[in-house]
């Protein structure tokens, strides 16, 4: 039982343009949400995270979405560049230091 | 801080054998999680622990797998006897009650 899913396994963005990952949860019970980016043979690193009680959360050229009636959240990239080219992983828990759950991954190239 | 330190990065070992992962959290950190990743499931919670004492181990896979934590700086995941299913990456992380989680470079194991 996938609790929090990415559907897309790949994405394809033009250096420059906007990158927009999403992801989807089935949980009632999350209601916190991260974004961690991982480069190979490397472990997974923090980018963003919010909290339910916002739809949204900015930081530079990151901002993620939260819509809670849908259960669907996403991360907006703008501009692109070349170095964002990673796998993106959503994740979510009950409570802050609680356990992560985490999508499969979105694997981000962006083309320059 | 170093961050989060697992020894070994790479382990191969025949199938049937004991393989012990190590995991060194960051300091002052009270929560430490072990997850793996596999292409099929991407990250899995195996078990975690908050104050040395472990909370959750419902992701671990069966009785060939434990876990131990036997003080605030230092935790083993152990696989006895190893099988080829078992290959995967396995990642340590640890988190504060203020902070989100910081993820090891990950011990790559191939069971052959």
């Amino acid at each position: 039982d996938q609790q929090v899913k990415q559907n897309s396994p790949s994405l394809s963005v033009q250096e420059g343009r906007i990158s927009i990952l999403n992801c989807d949860y089935t949980n009632s019970m999350f209601d916190y949400f991260l974004w961690y980016k991982k480069y190979p043979a490397e472990g997974p690193t923090f980018l963003i995270s919010i909290s339910s009680i916002k739809d949204k959360n900015e930081d530079g050229r990151f901002t993620v979405f939260l819509n809670k009636s849908a259960k669907h959240l996403s991360l907006h990239i703008v501009p692109s560049q070349p170095g964002d080219s990673a796998v993106y992983f959503c994740a979510a828990s009950s409570d802050r230091n609680e356990k992560l759950t985490f999508g499969t991954g979105t694997r981000l190239t962006i083309i320059p | 801080d170093a961050g989060v330190i697992q020894s070994p990065r790479h382990e191969v070992t025949e199938m049937g054998q004991e393989v012990t992962l190590r995991c060194k959290p960051i300091s002052g950190h009270n929560s430490l999680f072990w997850y793996r990743q596999t292409m099929m499931r991407g990250l899995e919670l195996l078990i975690y622990f908050n104050n040395n004492v472990p909370i959750d181990d419902s992701g671990m896979p069966e009785d060939r797998f434990s876990a131990k934590m036997p003080n605030a700086s230092f935790s083993t995941l152990k696989i006895q006897p190893s099988e080829p299913r078992d290959s995967a990456v396995y990642f340590c992380a640890s988190s504060h009650v203020n902070t989100e989680a910081f993820f090891g470079q990950g011990t790559r194991l191939t069971v052959v």
